[in-house]
């Protein structure tokens, strides 16, 4: 069974601008959450999406939003970047319907915005 | 609002060693204490959940514990390896699907 898929592994954009980030998840589950990670602040959680509904979303501005689809892939949309948002982007992938589940994570975006 | 504390923040022995990492969270309302490992430029890796009914889990030469009244779980690592080089790190699930992470135990075992 395939894992976690992420693209792009790598990005650069700069100040002002947005990227969108895509998260394939392991065939046949139906939650994907996603994580921001740096340096100075760890893992953070980001939002997480479950049959397309945006299930339970953390403490980040309104310029981090994601949405959907109907075969479960969801993408991760940045607008306005900042130099901040510079981070590593993880998606992670569960059934969703158990709370003692583990999830399954990507490799992740590694994004650098100048 | 919960919040989870790794000790060390890194540790360095020699190969063979047994070794203890550290997590401990403020919040005792958690449904499972998950370890991962991640490597340089990857992703993460599951290595051990347990539930919050549960004591300890083990996994080969892992074995994780956890004492929720206290707000404590190690991480047991047997006969470390230089494969065993990583960072670890500790979450606990909040019942939202949502992982709230320490930041990290950065592992390095010397051959």
């Amino acid at each position: 069974k395939a894992g976690v898929t992420q693209t792009p592994r790598y990005l650069i954009k700069t100040r002002g601008q947005q990227v969108t980030l895509s998260c394939s998840p392991i065939s046949g589950h139906r939650s994907v959450s996603w994580y921001q990670q740096t340096p100075g602040q760890g893992l953070q959680f980001l939002f997480e999406y479950f049959s397309e509904t945006q299930r339970n979303k953390g403490n980040f501005p309104g310029r981090f939003s994601g949405r959907q689809f109907s075969n479960s892939r969801s993408e991760m949309n940045v607008s306005t970047l900042e130099l901040g948002d510079s981070a590593l982007y993880l998606c992670a992938s569960s059934s969703g319907t158990d709370y003692q589940e583990t999830q399954y994570f990507g490799p992740g975006t590694r994004l650098l915005v100048l | 609002k919960q919040e989870v504390t790794q000790i060390p923040a890194a540790l360095s022995v020699p190969e063979g060693e047994n070794l203890v990492l550290n997590c401990s969270f403020t919040d005792s309302a958690i449904y499972n204490l998950q370890w991962f490992r991640q490597d340089p430029g990857k992703g993460l890796t599951s290595l051990l959940l347990i539930q919050s009914s549960q004591r300890e889990q083990t996994s080969g030469r892992l074995n994780a514990s956890l004492d929720k009244s206290s707000g404590r779980s190690t991480l047991y690592i047997a006969a470390s390896q230089p494969g065993d080089s990583a960072t670890y790190l500790c979450a606990v699930e909040d019942g939202n699907y949502q992982l709230i992470w320490g930041a990290g135990t950065k592992l390095i075992i010397k051959p």
